[in-house]
């Protein structure tokens, strides 16, 4: 199976501040059609999980700007400019190149300062 | 709106079984893949199954092979996982997610339902 790691484990940030995560997969992620099937989530206290960003870098319905996705074959970054409340929770990678199984990295906690 | 209501959880005894529902809304339920994933408490999420848009085909994460089984009743646009044999590590929120097949994967989320397998 696929390993996700995703660093760091826990980011203190400050409202209005940027700040990245990054994912890095244990082996390639570009799969045999050529995309690369590397995808974001984010789990807000007490919510379901919310998909952000698809294939690296799409942005999914409704994903302000603010947030960017990046990186190839094994290494990802998730980036948030202009942080605000609402983007405080638990954000997850997930690689669904190398199905089955599909693999989430185990979160990284975005919280104040 | 895209809806997902999951239902069916609760308190289990090792070794029981349990089914759990997911009934959809707002989409039309037989053109998507469907899935299951379940984050035990203060853990992270893990995929637990997935099925074809059509029921033909399923996929299972291997610690649940064996033991649970995932359908869909298209005419009824509900999603069910038939939980067997539970073990106290099957402990989790159980959640249901639409899937685009692996180009898209769990782009919509129920709001969970938490299963406890304790005696």
């Amino acid at each position: 199976d696929v390993l996700m790691t995703q660093t760091p484990v826990s980011l203190p940030v400050s409202l209005g501040g940027q700040v990245s995560i990054s994912c890095r997969s244990s082996q390639s992620l570009v799969h045999s059609d050529g995309n690369t099937y590397l995808h974001w989530y984010l789990q807000k206290p007490g919510q379901s999980p919310q998909l952000l960003i698809y294939r690296v870098s799409n942005r999914f319905s409704g994903v302000p700007d603010r947030f960017s996705g990046s990186g190839s074959g094994t290494d990802f970054t998730l980036k948030i400019s202009r942080v605000e409340p609402e983007d405080l929770g638990v954000y997850y990678c997930l690689q669904s190149t190398h199905f089955p199984p599909y693999t989430f990295g185990a979160g990284t906690k975005l919280e104040l300062k | 709106e895209v809806q997902l209501v999951e239902s069916g959880g609760g308190l289990v005894q090792p070794g029981r079984s349990m089914k759990l529902s997911c009934a959809a809304s707002g989409f039309t339920f037989n053109n998507y893949d469907m899935a299951w994933v379940c984050q035990a408490p203060k853990k992270g999420l893990e995929w637990v199954a997935t099925i074809s848009y059509d029921g033909s085909s399923t996929y299972y994460r291997d610690s649940v092979k064996g033991r649970f089984t995932i359908s869909r009743d298209n005419a009824k646009s509900t999603l069910y996982l038939q939980m067997d044999s539970l073990r106290s590590e099957d402990t989790a929120t159980y959640y249901c997610a639409r899937q685009r097949g692996i180009k898209v994967p769990f782009d919509y989320w129920g709001q969970g339902v938490m299963v406890t397998v304790s005696s």
